[in-house]
């Protein structure tokens, strides 16, 4: 079975702290992505990867940065956490040759 | 930009209706996947349909896709408490799209006893 694992699950900082959120996959999958997930929005694309040190931005990368140096870990980094910032985060991983992506369980960020 | 219009946003019914959610866009996927979530949890896939007109049964549940491509439906027959969650469609653009997807709002089914 592929895991997706996420560093926290429940996670509360400040307004202008730093925060990273970890994600790792244990399938050598290719692909990785970061979304975030607010009520009746659905799952926002943040930005995504498709190789080691490849990243490509998605549908709302303001505010966000990621860095993938090893193929199995995709790291969300926001610079200068706000509120608006306060979501679900949600890691997931896809092989090349298959539309299925395989999700974490998800971080719950609150920012004060 | 391609979207994907999910309807209804909540459904709250009665242990053993039936039910149908739906999805529509005016793009077409190359593949269109259900996903269902539970609280504190990550989408879990569902099933992928691939061709135009297939329908897919996974027990009381029945997917189709639409024969263009652009939308896709989810029939849930006898509906259990069990069913409860978030259920989420999601369209694949395909080609070098690095195998982006673009989700529906989600609808929130709650099943009474």
């Amino acid at each position: 079975d592929v895991k997706v694992t996420q560093s926290s699950r429940y996670l509360v900082k400040r307004t202008g702290e730093k925060v990273f959120l970890e994600c790792v996959q244990d399938m050598d999958h290719e692909n990785m992505f970061w979304y975030r997930q607010d009520p009746g929005l659905g799952l926002r694309l943040i930005y995504f990867s498709y190789d080691v040190k490849m990243k490509e931005k998605g549908d709302i990368p303001e505010g966000y940065s990621v860095s993938r140096e090893k193929k199995e870990r995709f790291s969300l980094i926001l610079e200068s956490a706000s509120t608006n910032q306060t979501s679900m985060y949600l890691c997931a991983s896809r092989t090349g040759g298959t539309d299925t992506q395989y999700f974490g369980p998800g971080t719950r960020l609150t920012v004060l | 930009t391609q979207l994907l219009e999910q309807s209804p946003q909540f459904l709250s019914i009665q242990e053993g209706e039936n039910l149908t959610v739906y999805c529509n866009s005016s793009s077409v996927f190359s593949s269109l996947q259900w996903y269902r979530q539970e609280p504190g949890e990550g989408p879990v896939l569902l099933v992928t349909v691939v061709t135009g007109g297939e329908v897919k049964k996974l027990k009381r549940l029945t997917f189709q896709f639409g024969d263009a491509r652009k939308d896709s439906s989810l029939h849930i027959t006898a509906a259990q408490t069990g069913d409860t969650g978030l259920y989420l469609c999601a369209g694949a653009a395909g080609g070098t799209s690095y195998g982006k997807l673009t989700f529906g709002q989600g609808t929130i089914l709650t099943v009474h006893p």
